[in-house]
């Protein structure tokens, strides 16, 4: 069974750090291409960062470029997110998905149940 | 930088009733690379449609997706009750998504 597992969301201060983890398994996680998504409580969805198979190729969304970092371990079958100087509009449900394909602005077909971020002072 | 516009905000229809989403984008589509998809609360999104009208798997024919260049709709043909969710579109394939701001579907 493909699954996907976030961790490492908590409540942090406006501009302190997380780190997110997605566990993956049930797959060959180093074949395929990964995103993270969020989604504000409530409101809608907002693609966040991606990350192609062999780590070569990454985007980010405008509002988090030079402030959060998205890697991988193949060997370890797992996707990070580096979140630094948080701020408040930062606090989110934060998804990881996996792309149909290696490249990851295709689109997903397995999700997970999402971390939750806050950041408040 | 493309947005997405979807219409109506809500929609509130009846069990068996046709449903009829739009979705909007600011330029034209590249390849018509637009999805759709089906959040129910406490859930991850469900895909249902891609490339504007390629149903994907496992998902019930009465769902379909029309529409080309700026202009797309999802159609429910007729409701069921799990079919209550909000519904948001996507344009996916360039390097980055983008996702339109959800409508509705509730249970009038």
């Amino acid at each position: 069974e493909v699954r996907l597992v976030e961790s490492g969301g908590g409540v942090v201060r406006p501009g302190g750090s997380l780190r997110l983890s997605c566990a993956a398994s049930g797959f060959t996680f180093g074949d395929y291409g990964m995103i993270w998504v969020r989604q504000v409580s409530g409101k809608g969805l907002e693609w966040v960062s991606g990350i192609n198979w062999d780590a070569d190729s990454k985007g980010y969304v405008d509002s988090v470029k030079g402030r959060f970092t998205v890697s991988r371990d193949n060997a370890k079958d797992s996707l990070y997110l580096q979140m630094d100087s948080l701020r408040a509009e930062d606090s989110a449900l934060y998804y990881c998905a996996r792309s149909q394909t290696r490249y990851f602005d295709w689109l997903p077909d397995c999700w997970g149940q999402g971390t939750l971020v806050t950041v408040s002072s | 930088e493309i947005v997405l516009t979807q219409s109506p905000a809500t929609l509130s229809l009846s069990p068996g009733e046709r449903a009829t989403l739009s979705c909007g984008a600011s330029q034209s589509l590249y390849n018509n690379y637009l999805a759709w998809y089906q959040q129910k609360p406490g859930l991850a999104p469900r895909l249902l449609i891609h490339d504007a009208s390629s149903r994907a798997t496992g998902i019930p024919d009465r769902f379909s997706g029309s529409g080309s260049g700026t202009d797309f709709t999802l159609t429910i043909s007729r409701l069921e009750p799990e079919d209550f969710a909000v519904y948001y579109c996507q344009y996916y394939g360039r390097s980055r998504w983008t996702f339109g701001q959800g409508t509705k579907v509730e249970i009038k």
